[in-house]
C-alpha cells in the first residue's frame, strides 16, 4: 500500500482557507515536505516542517504536524485562484522523498 | 540563482527505440535524483546519486534503465528499449545545501510519450 496517503480533490472558493491532509507511515521521517506542481511544471517547494515541531507557518501557508498520529497539513489562507493546482506531501526516511498521490485543489471565483 | 535544468522537455519514441534525459542540477548540490512520475501519481525515486557515486538504485529498472554522472555534476538518465509503460514525465532533483540538506529542488521534467 501507499506511505503517504492523500484524498484526491479539494474544491474551495476564492478568498476561503483551503485544508490540504496528509497521512504518512515512517516516524523516522525527518522532515515533512509539502510540494506544488501545475499543469506540466516540475514540483516547486512551498515548504517543510523538521520532525520535532508542531507548527510552522510562512505567510499564507501554516503546517500542521501531528506525530502521533503521523498526520500533517497544510492550509492555505486566503485561496486565490492561482494556488489551483496539484499538492503533493512528502516525508524523506532516507533522504530520497517518498511521496503522496497529490491533492488537486480547484479555487473557484 | 539558476534552478535544476533538464533537457529536452519532450520526446516521442516508439516503443523499442532509446532515449536519453539529461539533467544539470543547481551548482555546488551533491545530491542528484532521478524520480519517475507516471500520470496521476506522485513521484517515484529510480535513482539517487552523492557526487558520482550511487547511494540507491534499488528501484531502477536496471535491465533497460541506466544513469550516470560522470564528474559529479551533470547526470544523464537512458532508456534502452523503451516500453509504453515508460511513458511518464522524468524528474530530476539536487539537494545538499544549507541547513535543511535534504531539501530537494526539481527541474521541470522530461515527458516522454513511448507509441
Amino acid at each position: 500500500g501507499e506511505d503517504v496517503e492523500q484524498s484526491l480533490f479539494l474544491s474551495v472558493r476564492e478568498g476561503d482557507s483551503s485544508v490540504i491532509n496528509c497521512t504518512y507511515t515512517d516516524s523516522s521521517s525527518t522532515y515533512l515536505y509539502w510540494y506544488k506542481q501545475e499543469p506540466g511544471a516540475g514540483l516547486q517547494l512551498l515548504t517543510y516542517i523538521f520532525s520535532n515541531m508542531d507548527m510552522k507557518q510562512d505567510q499564507r501557508l501554516t503546517v500542521l504536524l501531528n506525530k502521533k498520529d503521523k498526520h500533517l497539513s497544510l492550509r492555505i489562507a486566503d485561496t486565490q485562484t492561482g494556488d489551483s493546482a496539484i499538492y503533493f506531501c512528502a516525508e524523506a526516511p532516507w533522504r530520497a522523498l517518498t511521496f503522496g498521490s497529490g491533492t488537486r485543489l480547484q479555487v473557484q471565483p | 540563482e539558476a534552478g535544476v535544468a533538464q533537457s529536452p522537455r519532450y520526446k516521442i519514441i516508439e516503443k523499442r527505440q532509446s532515449v536519453a534525459f539529461w539533467c544539470n542540477p543547481i551548482s555546488g548540490h551533491a545530491t542528484l535524483y532521478w524520480y519517475q512520475q507516471i500520470l496521476g501519481q506522485g513521484p517515484k525515486l529510480l535513482i539517487q546519486f552523492q557526487n558520482n557515486g550511487v547511494v540507491d538504485d534499488s528501484q531502477l529498472p536496471k535491465d533497460r534503465f541506466s544513469a550516470e554522472r560522470l564528474k559529479g555534476v551533470d547526470s544523464t538518465l537512458k532508456i534502452q528499449p523503451a516500453k509504453l509503460e515508460d511513458s511518464a514525465v522524468y524528474l530530476c532533483a539536487s539537494g545538499g545545501l544549507g541547513i535543511n540538506q535534504e531539501t530537494q529542488y526539481f527541474g521541470p521534467g522530461t515527458r516522454l510519450l513511448v507509441l
